[in-house]
């Protein structure tokens, strides 16, 4: 089954960029696409954007556009978020997921453990 | 973007009780409706995709119904493992989540 394994956490100033990688084992990396998602804490969650690998194709949400970047590298079955003009307000909990598609819904399963990013000064 | 509403944020219940949550749409989303559990600390565990369908490994006592705006989330007979937080997500349009709905012990 698949299983996604996120880097560590990070510390990082305002103003400054982070980049958080999700290692996929099992399944076959390139034919699903990869989400992320954040909570902020004590908050919800929020979707950022996806990459589907095969396709190298990417799509963001509004609020992050020019802000996010994601990508994908097939040969390491490996996804990375990069965010950049980090502020405090983009301190949380970052995770990635596989983005499951069917006709009748999408929906996220497994989930990556998660990896905590601290903005502060 | 597509509004989620969750009902209650919080939820007060004992072992045994049957939980209802609810989550409503601000415009029809079909049936393109998922529910996720949350323990503190761990990611989302997916519990029920396309409104209705459960997750292989979930317990059946956790059920989804609904379609267009409105969705419930039912768990027949609350389990101890089960006081946890619950999110509900649409995937019809840039996908949101709800606010989510923490289950605490009575």
């Amino acid at each position: 089954q698949v299983q996604l394994v996120q880097s560590g956490a990070e510390v990082r100033k305002p103003g400054s960029s982070v980049n958080v990688s999700c290692k996929a084992s099992g399944g076959t990396f390139s034919s699903y696409a990869i989400s992320w998602v954040r909570q902020a804490p004590g908050q919800g969650l929020e979707w950022m954007g996806g990459i589907i690998p095969i396709f190298g194709t990417t799509n963001y949400a509004q609020k992050f556009q020019g802000r996010v970047t994601i990508t994908a590298d097939e040969s390491t079955s490996t996804a990375y978020m990069e965010l950049s003009s980090l502020s405090s307000e983009d301190t949380a909990v970052y995770y990635c997921a596989r983005d499951i598609s069917s006709t009748s819904s999408n929906w996220f399963d497994p989930w990556g453990q998660g990896t905590l990013v601290t903005v502060s000064s | 973007d597509i509004q989620m509403t969750q009902s209650p944020a919080s939820l007060s219940a004992s072992v045994g009780d049957r939980v209802t949550i609810t989550c409503r749409a601000s415009q029809s989303i079909s049936s393109y409706l998922n529910w996720y559990q949350q323990k503190p600390g761990k990611a989302p565990k997916l519990l029920i995709y396309a409104a209705s369908s459960l997750q292989s490994g979930v317990p059946s006592r956790f059920s989804g119904s609904g379609s267009g705006t409105e969705f419930t989330l039912t768990i027949s007979s609350l389990q101890p493992e089960d006081f946890a937080s619950y999110f509900c997500q649409q995937s019809y349009s840039t996908w949101t989540f709800g606010q989510g709905t923490k289950v605490e012990i009575k």
